[in-house]
């Protein structure tokens, strides 16, 4: 069963937008993951933030996370279409097993 | 190429019949995840392996399913009977967790299976 669930489902920007998509989950964490994922591909893994950060940096990428709402967000600025791909959120809930939960995913589409 | 990689990255087979997928992981990862991915949802967690040892199974695993991790290397996920249901894609993922640390999993292509 799904962790939680991705808000928007989809969204179409122009590049050079901004881009940011929320996932909620249901269960306490370790920490939760942000994926992306190219039309029929494998997923790549784009940022781990743990359950005792709030915020977080890579690159283009800021994550933010809110244990006591159990939400966090991905933002993507300065958009490129190279950035249009479905992006999922995935959380650690157990401390052993190591499994990711899977949020159903946003779709992102980046126009040129 | 030291990724992840997965054999066949599509499979076509007739209900009924049995497939079979291989997942080779980062060497050295000692943790390995099997994921089913349906159109249009997130990955689903189905079974994991530390080493060689298959420690958990999801309820999605049914009795149809077996997967094997010999030696703590490559794994194997074998479907019995295929059932046009069980058309998605399979993906492999490793990790090199260590107790009590969270790290990230890097998965494979995923194999496509279309069950007619």
């Amino acid at each position: 069963s799904q962790q939680g669930e991705e808000d928007p489902q989809a969204l179409s920007i122009q590049e050079g937008e901004n881009a940011t998509m929320n996932c909620s989950y249901k269960t306490s964490i370790n920490n939760l993951q942000w994926y992306r994922q190219n039309s029929g591909r494998g997923l790549v893994h784009l940022i781990l933030i743990r359950s005792n950060e709030r915020e977080k940096h890579s690159g283009r990428l800021r994550v933010t996370l809110d244990t006591s709402k159990k939400s966090s967000s991905l933002l993507i600025t300065a958009s490129r279409a190279a950035d249009t791909a479905s992006y999922f959120c995935a959380t650690d809930a157990t401390s052993n097993t190591g499994k990711l939960i899977f949020g159903q995913g946003t779709t992102l589409q980046v126009k040129p | 190429d030291t990724g992840v990689s997965q054999n066949p990255r599509h499979k076509i087979t007739k209900r009924g019949q049995n497939v079979t997928f291989r997942c080779d992981p980062i060497s050295e990862h000692n943790r390995l995840y099997w994921y089913r991915q349906t159109l249009g949802q997130g990955p689903e967690f189905l079974t994991y392996f530390q080493n060689e040892a298959q420690l958990e199974k999801s309820r999605l695993l049914s009795d149809r399913f077996s997967a094997e991790r010999p030696k703590g290397s490559f794994s194997t996920l074998e479907i019995q009977r295929t059932e046009q249901g069980d058309s998605a894609m399979y993906l492999c993922a490793s990790s090199p967790r260590s107790s009590g640390r969270a790290d990230t999993q890097y998965f494979g292509p995923g194999t496509r299976l279309t069950v007619l």
